[in-house]
């Protein structure tokens, strides 16, 4: 069975702060990896893609660990507009994308 | 920009009524997607297609058709809608099939969403 497991959260956090989310997949054969954000009432956007040597785009840190199928996003200096949930998604048989059910996150001032 | 359009914003029905969601893209794609998205339960894969006049069952099919007579356009449709598919829907494209020069690939557009209301 083909799963994507977040922790719910919420994740209430003070402006500045760093906080890391995790995600575990279920496939091992999963080959492409991403987080994507969802605003209040709004659609999901890709938010950056995961890859195995990890990538750093900004504030945003992903993390890929094969062997644990494993993946981790850490936000830097939190701010307020960082407010969101935040969904992992795998890449199933090179076909379909499979959704966490996302990780919720409120920062305040 | 890519730009993914759904038909309707809200949508109310009645239960047994044949529902019509409409979805189009504008940028070539060849892969798109309905979602349905309930609290607590995320998005799940309705249905998908890679190419004209093909489709793919996703996670949960029961209860819902699919159409794509045209690259652009995706329609899901309810055959006799009940009071269960009450749900946020959500339609998205890729480009998937390209050559990955990029690395994007495989990222989703997704529509703003079709709220239906079945009573």
């Amino acid at each position: 069975r083909k799963e994507v497991e977040q922790d719910p959260g919420p994740f209430n956090v003070p402006e500045g702060a760093t906080v890391a989310f995790n995600c575990t997949y279920s496939n091992s054969a999963s080959q492409s990896f991403f987080w994507y954000r969802q605003d209040c009432r709004k659609e999901p956007k890709l938010l950056m893609s995961v890859y195995s040597s990890g990538n750093e785009d900004g504030r945003f840190t992903a993390q890929l660990n094969r062997a644990s199928q494993y993946i981790s996003l850490l936000i830097r200096d939190s701010k307020l507009s960082d407010s969101a949930t935040y969904l992992c998604v795998v890449l199933w048989a090179g076909t379909a994308l499979i959704f966490g059910k996302g990780t919720t996150l409120s920062v305040s001032s | 920009d890519v730009k993914v359009t759904q038909s309707s914003r809200y949508l109310v029905k009645r239960t047994g009524e044949k529902v019509f969601l409409e979805c189009v893209q504008d940028m070539d794609h060849e892969n798109m997607f309905w979602y349905r998205q309930d609290p607590g339960l995320g998005l799940r894969l309705i249905y998908f297609s890679y190419d004209v006049k093909m489709k793919e069952k996703g996670d949960i099919p029961e209860g819902y058709s699919v159409s794509r007579e045209k690259k652009e356009r995706f329609s899901l449709i309810l055959e006799s809608a009940s009071t269960n598919q009450t749900s946020m829907y959500l339609c998205a494209s890729s480009l998937w099939g390209r050559p990955r020069t990029s690395g994007r690939t495989y990222e989703q557009y997704f529509g703003p969403g079709t709220r239906l209301t079945v009573t």
